[in-house]
């Protein structure tokens, strides 16, 4: 079936200017994960959306970050007022609920560049 | 704060050479997982271990898992210019779904 999808593959744009980043994730995955990886960098974790719950927000770095959720698939990952720290790879993740095991299947990420 | 550390950032090998790769972790998990990364792009699960095993295959792959010194290790076998990629581990500390925390990850290069 399909994998998780994500959309543009690449974005560059201007320094202030807002920015929104798409994830379908695999149908039936009820968690959702964004991550941000800078260049030779680990991921560094984002937020995080299970089911119906309060999304985790504890790894925004900034109040100009945000991200929806909406019906429960289609995420938005949206950048208010970029600056050019905020370049990076964006990546996200979704997994099936099973308990204590949480592989995540990830998508191709969309590379960011700020001028 | 980051939880995996991998070690040796980066390796360099022979085609047909096996390749070791360790992960330390600093607080308890539920269970360790190793990703592979092409090009910097999306991750690839390669294997999950639990907390209460200490040895898993897959392939070509061998992972140990050791709790009491919070370290893993991954080993590829007869390695292959193809394996060339980033291989990062990954914890999870607590039980269902939650958002993993990554190392810095190994480069592998295995050369022809």
């Amino acid at each position: 079936g399909a994998g998780v999808s994500q959309s543009p593959s690449n974005k560059v744009t201007e320094k202030g200017k807002d920015v929104e980043l798409r994830c379908d994730p695999i149908s039936g995955h009820t968690a959702l994960y964004w991550y941000r990886q800078s260049l030779g960098q680990g991921l560094e974790f984002l937020i995080y959306f299970q089911g119906n719950s309060a999304p985790d927000k504890s790894g925004l770095p900034s109040d100009r970050f945000s991200a929806e959720r909406t019906g429960g698939s289609v995420s938005t990952l949206t950048i208010q007022r970029t600056q050019q720290e905020d370049s990076a790879v964006y990546l996200c993740a979704s997994s099936y609920r099973t308990g204590a095991y949480n592989e995540q299947f990830f998508g191709p990420g969309t590379r960011l560049t700020v001028l | 704060s980051q939880q995996g550390e991998e070690d040796p950032q980066a390796l360099s090998i022979q085609e047909g050479e096996n390749a070791t790769m360790n992960c330390s972790y600093k607080t308890s998990i539920n269970n360790l997982q190793w990703y592979r990364q092409n090009s910097g792009r999306g991750l690839v699960h390669l294997i999950l271990i639990r907390s209460n095993e200490r040895e898993k295959h897959s392939g070509r792959l061998r992972v140990t898992l050791d709790t009491s010194k919070k370290s893993s290790s991954l080993l590829i076998t007869a390695s292959r210019a193809a394996d060339t990629a980033s291989y990062f581990c990954a914890t999870d500390g607590k039980a269902g779904n939650t958002p993993l925390v990554f190392g810095k990850g190994t480069r592998l290069s295995v050369i022809a």
